[in-house]
């Protein structure tokens, strides 16, 4: 499978800051996207990375709030901004690989979607 | 995105076949049926998909209803490691590109 990583794994942060989570996949992909797990609940898409331009954004989702690059094929970040307690989710990444993409001996699938392990964030 | 409907909970026991059923009564033509499991403290990961023929991988079999209108994931052998949330949803690729809308899921759990 794709191998996705997040940093940080975990972090815990102070009302009114700000967090960067970076993404990196192994192998280039097409397309990129961030969602947030609130404690108990499914995943929620908050936008789509794209390459070279701003970020797509789903309803209920602003780009002051939740800032995102995308530089290159292979990395992304999420920036959590002026943080509240309400903020206290996982955000994972996912990605879609373009054709021929290959990690390791593997080559991955059009039609899936590779997630990486999630960042735990806790708000005070 | 078509909605879907899955019973919150299901038991079963280690090395038992387990079938998890998944309702979506507004499914249209184009729309794909996809499964991703959640494992406890992990990313959803994928574990099949399919349009209209049942499909089988290593991990699951998809039997897909003649209607469309329900499908069921189907687990051989059901190990201690399938105890997860598992996702059954609906993606079109016109219209919704590549994004996922997941549900609430179902959460199995496997008695050893």
């Amino acid at each position: 499978s794709a191998v996705i990583s997040q940093k940080p794994s975990r972090d815990i942060c102070q009302r009114g800051t700000s967090l960067t989570i970076q993404c990196q996949v192994d192998s280039q992909v097409t397309m990129m996207f961030w969602y947030r797990q609130q404690p108990g609940q499914s995943l929620t898409l908050i936008a789509t990375a794209n390459q070279g331009s701003e970020a797509t954004y789903e309803s209920g989702f602003v780009i002051d709030k939740f800032p995102i690059s995308r530089p290159n094929l292979t990395f992304s970040t999420l920036t959590v901004s002026n943080m509240s307690p309400e903020d206290s989710s996982i955000y994972l990444c996912s990605a879609r690989p373009g054709p021929s993409a290959w990690t390791g001996k593997t080559l991955l699938s059009t039609d899936t979607q590779y997630f990486g392990p999630g960042t735990r964030l806790t708000v005070l | 995105d078509a909605k879907t409907t899955q019973p919150n909970s299901m038991e079963s026991n280690e090395e038992e076949p387990v079938h998890l059923p998944c309702n979506h009564s507004t499914i249209s033509g184009t729309d794909y049926i996809h499964w991703y499991r959640q494992l406890p403290s992990q990313g959803p990961e994928y574990v099949i998909h399919g349009l209209t023929s049942n499909v089988n991988n290593r991990m699951a079999s998809l039997a897909i209803a003649e209607d469309r209108k329900s499908s069921t994931l189907i687990l051989h052998r059901a190990t201690l490691r399938d105890a997860a949330v598992y996702y059954c949803i609906l993606r079109d690729p016109q219209s919704s590109g590549d994004k996922l809308t997941f549900g609430t899921g179902t959460r199995l759990a496997v008695r050893p």
